[in-house]
């Protein structure tokens, strides 16, 4: 049982390329989410999504798009990388939304 | 949007002492959970408390809600509870949008 499994774990990018980060579930989790970590913020909420094909903005939603076209799978994409998108990023999941949180290991992720 | 304070900022104990980390929140909520992160950077759900107190072996946590605040006790700390604390919050009552706001963290350091 993997839990939540995010790749790649670290991905350096130059301004302006574009990525994509994968978060995959195996709980059979409603909810999923993506947040990121910065030095002193705590953690804010970037997209999240309340089942299959749904998805909705978070906190600090610019810059960033997100798809769930399987339940089990939520993807974070960059189009155009910036220094200010230099992050941990972190998925989680939940079965209700209210309890249950599991989180993956996280992505680092550098901008230069 | 709803203000999440978390106090003291930093914490330096001595292994075998005991703590109290303190999470105030600006608006009535219907959801409150405190989260572990390891120094390896792994997040770890600890309690799912809108209300009431629980217990967790050598971990307690009390949440007031009409005073809007919720306390994470910990007793004789181990080494091995070094890491950030953090306290999230839901103020969703009803529907599906449920998504957890974050404090900034309280940084625990336990020395031998």
């Amino acid at each position: 049982n993997a839990g939540v499994t995010q790749t790649p774990k670290f991905r350096v990018l130059k301004t302006g390329q574009s990525m994509t980060l994968l978060c995959a579930q195996d709980m059979n989790h409603e909810y999923m989410y993506w947040y990121r970590q910065d030095p002193g913020m705590g953690l804010r909420l970037i997209h999240y999504s309340v089942g299959e094909g749904t998805t909705a903005k978070g906190e600090v939603p610019d810059g960033y798009n997100v798809s769930r076209l399987k339940k089990q799978n939520f993807l974070l994409g960059l189009e155009s990388a910036a220094p200010s998108q230099t992050s941990v990023y972190f998925c989680a999941s939940s079965p209700s939304g209210a309890w249950g949180y599991t989180f993956g290991s996280g992505t680092r992720l550098t901008v230069v | 949007g709803i203000q999440v304070e978390q106090s003291p900022p930093d914490l330096i104990l001595q292994e075998g002492a005991n703590s109290t980390l303190r999470c105030n929140f600006s608006d009535s909520v219907n959801n409150l959970q405190w989260f572990h992160q390891n120094p390896w950077g792994q997040l770890i759900n600890l309690f799912y408390i809108p209300s009431g107190t629980k217990q967790n072996g050598r971990l307690s946590a009390t949440t007031v809600a009409t005073e809007r605040y919720s306390l994470l006790y910990i007793s004789s700390s181990q080494t091995t509870d070094s890491g950030v604390y953090f306290c999230a919050v839901d103020t969703n009552s009803g529907g599906s949008n449920y998504k957890l706001t974050f404090g900034k963290g309280t940084l625990l350091t336990v020395n031998p």
